[in-house]
């Protein structure tokens, strides 16, 4: 079922840039790159998502490869509140989304 | 709009009892999801409905899970005579699907079911 490739886990300087990579090689036509997130305890939180345009919103910024094969995720400013479980999706559409095990982001003070 | 909200958070229950979880979703979605996720583990797709029309349901979603939507607002997910390998966090998550829309999944906090 996976269809995404993802660091199990990444640390990152408070106050840097935090970059999270996915690799989707077997993306298709039709399936867009979204993005959530898990803080500890929590429900998942949408981030951003992405078909091949980059895209930048309030939280982040998607890029997204030429070749669609894959994206990072960049959180700007990283900070404290941003230690997460940061799990990249593709899907046709948001009623079908596979989590996987997703990338343990650690902001480090 | 206060986001999706689910009750109980906890839930303690012994083996063989049946267990009944609410999820409230943001009002005029039209969709509600439930999922599950067990430790170290990503979300897990159980079931979705539109409106009242329950959808789809994973192969997660055995015989003694079921889940209403009987007026297309909130949803109950009920598991019957619950096993240990029943205890988990129940994810609801719910979206409005329109015309032009991208749609988005919001999460609630979760129900967190331990079967002792």
């Amino acid at each position: 079922d996976a269809k995404t490739t993802q660091p199990p886990s990444m640390d990152c300087a408070e106050g840097r840039a935090a970059n999270l990579p996915c690799n989707h090689s077997t993306i298709s036509g039709n399936e867009y790159v979204y993005w959530y997130r898990q803080i500890h305890s929590q429900g998942p939180q949408y981030i951003i998502h992405g078909l091949k345009n980059n895209e930048t919103n309030e939280m982040a910024s998607l890029i997204i490869t030429e070749d669609r094969k894959s994206s990072t995720l960049i959180l700007p400013h990283a900070t404290l509140r941003d230690t997460a479980v940061y799990y990249c999706i593709v899907s046709p559409g948001a009623n079908n989304l596979f989590f996987g095990t997703g990338t343990r982001l650690t902001v480090i003070p | 709009d206060t986001g999706v909200s689910q009750d109980p958070r906890h839930k303690i229950t012994k083996r063989g009892q049946n267990v009944t979880f609410r999820c409230d979703p943001i009002s005029e979605h039209n969709r509600l999801y439930w999922y599950r996720q067990t430790l170290g583990q990503g979300p897990e797709f159980l079931t979705y409905f539109q409106n009242e029309a329950q959808l789809e349901k994973s192969r997660l979603l055995s015989d003694r899970f079921s889940a209403e939507r009987p007026k297309g607002s909130f949803s109950t997910l009920e598991i019957q005579r619950t096993e240990q390998g029943d205890s988990a966090m129940y994810l609801c998550a719910s979206s409005s699907l329109g015309w032009g829309v991208q749609e988005t999944q919001y999460f609630g906090p979760g129900t967190r079911l331990l079967v002792l």
